[in-house]
């Protein structure tokens, strides 16, 4: 098993642009979230799903988008991309509750 | 939400005894209290979890607080690949909102 994969690992934007982070997990879980990590913080949630089909928001939404049209992938959208914006995301899945399996995070960087 | 907290940082000598506290005073009677940890340059990783009772895996043991309002997770035998930052994360049992992530603790071991 591959668990969970991000692709890119790293991606160089300018001001404006746009780009999607893909997520994907092969351990059929129902759950799957899109944290991002600032310098020396914790971690903060932007989107979760609990299902295909179905997306939620979670602390800082503002300027992403989700889908999660099949089971085993989860899209995260930067429709104009902003400085503020860099950052390094993390995907993860859980099969209902508990457990949360990490993805080795894509380095983003908004010029 | 309920709010943990926990130092900054911490050091330990190889091969030694860890105990890494949490204190969670506002604690509720769903939430589930959860440790995982993040090695440099690496998305999360489950360490373990517990509601009321002492916990014990193959990586840590977690140790509750009879009125649930500390915890201390405990590795038995600390190794360099065990530096890393660690976080408690209060979670309600059954949710599926994502982990609210701290600054946790930076725990450094010493050869």
């Amino acid at each position: 098993n591959a668990g969970v994969t991000q692709t890119p690992k790293f991606r160089v934007l300018k001001t404006g642009q746009s780009m999607t982070l893909l997520c994907a997990q092969d351990m059929n879980h129902e759950y799957m979230y899109w944290y991002r990590q600032d310098p020396g913080m914790g971690l903060r949630l932007i989107h979760y799903s609990v299902g295909e089909g179905t997306t939620a928001k979670g602390e800082v939404p503002d300027g992403y988008n989700v889908s999660r049209l099949k089971k085993q992938n989860f899209l995260l959208g930067l429709e104009s991309a902003a400085p503020s914006q860099t950052s390094v995301y993390f995907c993860a899945s859980s099969y209902i509750w508990g457990e949360q399996f990490f993805g080795p995070g894509t380095r983003l960087t908004v010029l | 939400d309920a709010k943990t907290t926990q130092p900054n940082s911490m050091e330990s000598n190889e091969e030694e005894p860890v105990h890494l506290p949490c204190n969670h005073s506002t604690i509720s009677g769903t939430d589930y209290i959860h440790w995982y940890r993040q090695l440099p340059s690496q998305g999360p990783e489950y360490v373990i979890h517990g509601l009321t009772s002492n916990v014990n895996n193959r990586m840590a043991s977690l140790a509750i607080a009879e009125d649930r309002k500390s915890s201390t997770l405990i590795l038995h035998r600390a190794t360099l690949r065990d530096a890393a930052v660690y976080y408690c994360i209060l979670e309600k049992g059954g949710g599926a909102d994502g982990l609210t992530f701290g600054k946790g603790t930076h725990l450094i071991i010493q050869p």
